[in-house]
């Protein structure tokens, strides 16, 4: 158990809906980023924020959007969802800005049908 | 945006062997770092260099940040079956307030016992 927590594991839905994917980041970690995992992308990096405030955006469409709450667990929404949105999303966390590496969760597999 | 160029792909090697991978960028990173995912789980770091010429150990694994600091590669020695899976090299310029990690494809290893 890494200490990062991501629910669902598993999510199947059709286009069109919007879902939400929940990150608890691993206790005294500041800093919470989402990543997209595909087969031919690898791991892209969505976005990042550190105590409650958007610090970094890679390459995260506008349908996808993301808040770190006050007790720091973050939520990840997808809308409009389509076909090619399947992947996994994984969060990670880390103390600061994560010189020291990141901690990943186990990711929730989303299939889009 | 910057790229990390992993090789090899993949590799399938005999119970034993040593296995070496490497990573090279576009562009200079002041850190670099090894991770390694197994299915159906989120990336585990491995090993973290931080200095241009670092080598750094962590049981049979060795890593090392090179001297251009646009490159870095990780060694295995004296393989076992639980190493399959696929290595990821990630880099860093942290500093500021981002810090986010860009991966590499990843080197998908298979041990033959």
């Amino acid at each position: 158990d890494s200490g990062v927590t991501q629910t669902p594991k598993h999510l199947i839905t059709a286009t069109g809906q919007r879902v939400t994917l929940r990150c608890s980041p691993r206790s005294g970690d500041l800093s919470v980023y989402w990543y997209q995992q595909s087969l031919d992308q690898g791991l892209q990096f969505l976005i990042q924020y550190y105590n409650g405030e958007e610090r970094a955006k890679g390459n995260i469409l506008e349908r996808f959007s993301a808040q770190q709450f006050p007790d720091l667990h973050s939520e990840l929404n997808l809308s409009s969802l389509e076909l090619g949105d399947s992947a996994l999303y994984f969060c990670a966390s880390s103390v600061g800005t994560g010189s020291f590496g990141y901690t990943f969760g186990s990711g929730t597999r989303l299939t889009v049908v | 945006g910057q790229q990390l160029n992993q090789s090899p792909q993949s590799m399938f090697i005999q119970e034993g062997e040593d296995v070496s991978m490497n990573c090279t960028s576009s562009s200079i990173f002041n850190t670099w770092l090894w991770y390694k995912q197994d299915p159906g789980e989120g990336p585990v770091l491995l090993i973290a260099l931080y200095k241009a010429g670092e080598l750094t150990s962590n049981g049979r694994l060795t890593a090392q940040f090179g001297i251009t600091r646009k490159d870095s590669f990780l060694n295995i020695s004296a393989s076992i079956p639980s190493d399959v899976g696929i290595y990821f090299c990630a880099g860093m310029n942290y500093g500021g307030s981002q810090g986010n990690l860009i991966f590499g494809k990843g080197t998908k290893l298979s041990v033959k016992p």
